[in-house]
């Protein structure tokens, strides 16, 4: 129990076109879904906090007209980046936690992301 | 937030316990500590959690000081795929489910 899988799980994609990323909650119900970054050899950086049928709140620093996130259900949330540019390459990880049990989240397998 | 420190890496031999230290000596009263390891070019896996007591599951072990000042995480008999970044995180409030992300230590089990 407790999956979270992404879509996809890479792309590579031209400097100025738009990306969607999907994360899906498989076997449980999440109200609440996170998104990462992550660079080479860097540590996890939240980007913003996703709940479901409300706006996403983001980190201070984040673009949110470039990465827009939609959270229409309780198992799907997309974060689209808008405009890529390649510097936007990086590794992309959501999480998710369980309505159910408060305490845990549960991390996507990640996407990767190139943009050339 | 609270704060917690690593060190940068580790390595254990394959077979033996793995104690990966922890401190987090700014922890406040309702914090949780918790734990997650990435596998290279994976999302981070759950391990463990706890607020006071030591707690135990079928990963691992986690042993929690009485100050809470500092913890210790522990890995019974070390394999080849426990080589992973392991991360330490205080949880803020009991509301806010946000990870604070370190840089966690590098674990390397060695034959």
């Amino acid at each position: 129990g407790a999956v979270v899988s992404q879509h996809p799980s890479w792309v590579i994609c031209k400097s100025g076109t738009s990306v969607k990323i999907e994360c899906r909650s498989l076997d449980f119900q999440a109200t609440t879904m996170f998104w990462y970054r992550q660079f080479p050899k860097q540590s996890l950086m939240l980007m913003a906090t996703s709940n479901e049928g409300s706006k996403a709140t983001y980190e201070q620093g984040v673009e949110k007209d470039k990465f827009l996130i939609n959270h229409a259900s309780l198992t799907l949330s997309t974060l689209t980046v808008t405009s890529a540019h390649p510097e936007d390459s990086s590794f992309y990880i959501c999480s998710a936690r369980n309505v159910r049990t408060v305490y845990e989240q549960y991390f996507g397998p990640g996407t990767r992301l190139t943009v050339t | 937030d609270a704060k917690t420190t690593q060190p940068p890496s580790m390595d254990c031999a394959e077979g033996r316990a793995a104690n990966l230290p922890c401190n987090h000596s700014t922890i406040s009263g309702n914090e949780y500590v918790y734990w997650y390891r990435q596998i290279h070019s994976q999302g981070p896996q759950y391990i463990i959690h706890g607020l006071k007591n030591n707690e135990t599951n079928e990963m691992a072990s986690l042993i929690i000081t009485e100050d809470r000042k500092s913890s210790t995480l522990i890995l019974p008999h070390a394999t080849l795929r426990d080589t992973a970044v392991y991360y330490c995180i205080v949880r803020p409030g009991s509301n806010d489910y946000k990870l604070s992300f370190g840089a966690g230590t590098t674990v390397t089990v060695r034959a």
